[in-house]
């Protein structure tokens, strides 16, 4: 079975300010980890994964996230939040291998007050 | 880039009328996944399919049927809309991370 945490269903931040959106999974196999970002009214877009290899990730628009095998953790942050990074993001695991069944997060609202 | 398409953006049926959601992607993806989300709950898994003519149940598939006929295909299909399956439909193929359509946001009245 796997499952996804995301802590904080709302987080506000500053512009400029550091983005950190917390997930944690578990999963009794070796997991693929991703992040997804959903704009309103469009679909889910991949930020970034982790399947094997280098435990920190870069993704697009300057977001990355680092895969903690002993904390069961793969946060997602940015440095320096945007107005346009405004949206939802979900956490997600799945199984490595198979039919790739993901389980996803119930998602984080992520407000950038000016 | 990979593009996954949904019939349609917004639909409105009545109670008990049958609801096709037609979902293609362009990318020869073996694996197809139909999910319905709504506020604080997230994305809740329908069914998926893992090939051609091959469907497997995802985590509530009460309601709902589907049918993959061609590789590029994959419709959701409500057999009898009810007011409990207003929600939005998101359709996503995938090699290993999935690829979203822009989904499609069903009222049943």
């Amino acid at each position: 079975a796997q499952s996804v945490t995301q802590l904080g269903s709302h987080v506000s931040v500053s512009e400029g300010a550091l983005v950190l959106l917390r997930c944690n999974y578990s999963s009794s196999v070796p997991p693929y980890l991703f992040w997804y970002v959903q704009y309103p009214n469009q679909g889910l877009q991949l930020l970034l994964k982790y399947t094997t290899g280098a435990t920190l990730v870069k993704g697009i628009n300057g977001f990355e996230a680092e895969f903690k095998k002993s904390e069961t953790s793969f946060h997602l942050t940015k440095p320096s939040a945007h107005m346009s990074d405004a949206a939802e993001y979900f956490c997600a695991v799945s199984r490595t291998g198979g039919y790739q069944k993901v389980t996803f997060g119930i998602g984080t609202k992520l407000q950038v007050i000016p | 880039d990979v593009k996954v398409t949904q019939s349609s953006r917004y639909l409105v049926k009545r109670t008990g009328e049958k609801v096709f959601l037609e979902c293609v992607q362009d990318m020869d993806h073996e694996n197809m996944f139909w999910y319905r989300q709504d506020p604080g709950l997230g994305l809740r898994l329908i069914y998926f399919s893992y090939d051609v003519k091959m469907k497997e149940k995802g985590d509530i598939p009460e309601g709902y049927s589907v049918s993959r006929e061609k590789k590029e295909r994959f419709s959701l299909i409500l057999e009898s809309a009810s007011t409990n399956q207003t929600s939005m439909y998101l359709c996503a193929s995938s090699p290993s991370e999935q690829y979203f359509g822009p989904g499609t946001r069903l009222t049943v009245t």
